[in-house]
């Protein structure tokens, strides 16, 4: 069975700064997703950014960059110049390519506060 | 609506009595998703409906909770003598088909406590 760990409960970066976000995965499989989600306090998951496993280019959306090594089974999450509004829970989560049900396995989450 | 709509936003219920949970999709989304997000934990996949398939069942906890999704359109989770540990916010989304690659659009939540 696949799983998702992310072993920060807790991150906090200053205003503007740059952080980094942990998470690996396990799976025997070779083709899968990974994603990250943000949580805010109005409790919907909104999605950041999204990576196929077959790609090795990184994916990147605005001040959103992961750094993706399938061999280490890694995915963290960089946040780029922290703006207040990017306070919230993330989740990294993976899904199966392919399969019956595509459903989203999560980590426990990072709770990011950002200090102004 | 634009997005995926989950009633009540805020349920309280008393040890034992049975409940009810409403979504409603994103129209002309096929998949729907139930998930459960206790406190401090990840979510935790329930149940999954893809159109007209037999839906995937094998994230329920216990034969307590069921679900079922009318017409391919609004689903309902049910839990039936609600215990302290049911609490948490039960989240819904859906999807616009079977392939994978398809992201997921979640409701706000469905926060659940049991007394």
């Amino acid at each position: 069975a696949q799983t998702v760990t992310q072993s920060q409960p807790e991150m906090s970066v200053q205003e503007a700064e740059t952080v980094t976000l942990s998470c690996t995965y396990d799976t025997s499989e070779s083709d899968y997703y990974l994603f990250w989600y943000k949580q805010p306090p109005s409790r919907q998951m909104i999605l950041v950014i999204r990576q196929e496993a077959y790609k090795q280019q990184n994916a990147t959306e605005n001040r959103f960059s992961v750094n993706f090594q399938k061999a280490a089974k890694s995915f963290s999450l960089k946040i780029s110049d922290s703006q207040l509004g990017d306070a919230a829970m993330y989740f990294c989560a993976y899904r199966n390519y392919g399969g019956a049900t595509n459903k989203l396995i999560f980590g426990t989450g990072t709770l990011l506060a950002v200090q102004p | 609506g634009a997005g995926v709509s989950q009633s009540p936003s805020n349920k309280v219920t008393e040890k034992g009595k049975d409940v009810e949970l409403r979504c409603d999709p994103i129209s002309g989304h096929t998949a729907l998703y139930w998930y459960r997000q206790s406190l401090g934990q990840g979510l935790e996949f329930l149940i999954y409906f893809q159109g007209n398939s037999a839906p995937d069942k094998s994230g329920l906890p216990s034969d307590r909770f069921s679900a079922e999704r009318t017409g391919g359109s609004v689903s309902t989770l049910t839990i039936q003598r609600t215990q302290q540990e049911d609490s948490a916010v039960y989240l819904c989304a859906t999807s616009t088909g079977r392939t994978s690659n398809q992201p997921q659009h979640f409701g706000d939540g469905t926060r659940l406590s049991i007394l």
